[in-house]
């Protein structure tokens, strides 16, 4: 049972447009979601976060954006460049029974963005 | 700062032998840990995972086993590697519950074969 999911295995876009990741999740208790960043033989880097009550975050170039009625959010690059190539996880994760949490993530399979120059 | 350690970077084993790898975090305290593996082409699931010393928590059943002897040590065993084992395995340490909304950091990760 996937809980999260990333539809979209690879995205290519030119450097200096605007890429656009998508993430689709069935768990409505989920209520945190990332977004990660991982190059290849490395552990991912977490690059930005959003929790239920808000649908917008913004860090510099990254935005993510959460429309909680259609389980969906999405990630935000602008402008693209080359440096931002590598494969984005998102993730999600729920509170335990007694409203706190020990974090755990559900990850997406990953899309592989290549920003070409 | 925090930084967290995981050796070694890559491990070629042969099927039945044991597994110990290793993970370790520092500039913290009392963190959350957590063990992922990222199989060839797939996303990371969660193995498991430790909240103190001593508390381990299975996500799937599988042919490994987790510990915890020290506060910052997490150590992933298996007695005997099956094939399917191989994978990318990836350490993860997070502040711990009292802090909800709060990330996890990762590990460089081990790269396992297993012949």
């Amino acid at each position: 049972d996937q809980q999260v999911k990333q539809n979209s295995p690879s995205l290519s876009v030119q450097e200096g447009r605007i890429s656009i990741l998508n993430c689709d999740y069935t768990n409505s208790m989920f209520d945190y979601f990332l977004w990660y960043k991982k190059y290849p033989a490395e552990g991912p880097t977490f690059l930005i976060s959003i929790s239920s009550i808000k649908d917008k975050n913004e860090d510099g170039r990254f935005t993510v954006f959460l429309n909680k009625s259609a389980k969906h959010l999405s990630l935000h690059i602008v402008p693209s460049q080359p440096g931002d190539s590598a494969v984005y996880f998102c993730a999600a994760s729920a509170p335990n029974a007694g409203g706190t949490s020990y974090g755990k993530l559900t990850f997406g399979q990953g899309t592989i963005l290549t920003v070409h120059p | 700062s925090q930084t967290i350690h995981q050796w070694p970077a890559t491990l070629v084993q042969p099927v039945g032998s044991p597994l110990s790898l290793e993970c370790t975090v520092e500039g913290t305290s009392n963190p959350n840990l957590y063990w992922y593996r990222q199989a060839a082409g797939r996303g990371l699931q969660l193995l498991f995972y430790s909240v103190g010393i001593g508390q381990i928590s299975s996500e799937v059943p599988q042919n490994l086993s987790a510990s915890r002897p020290q506060d910052r040590q997490f150590i992933l065993s298996s007695k005997k590697l099956l094939l399917s084992d191989s994978g990318f395995y990836l350490c993860a340490w997070r502040k711990t519950l009292a802090d909800y909304y709060n990330e996890q950091f990762f590990g460089p990760g081990t790269r396992l074969t297993v012949l």
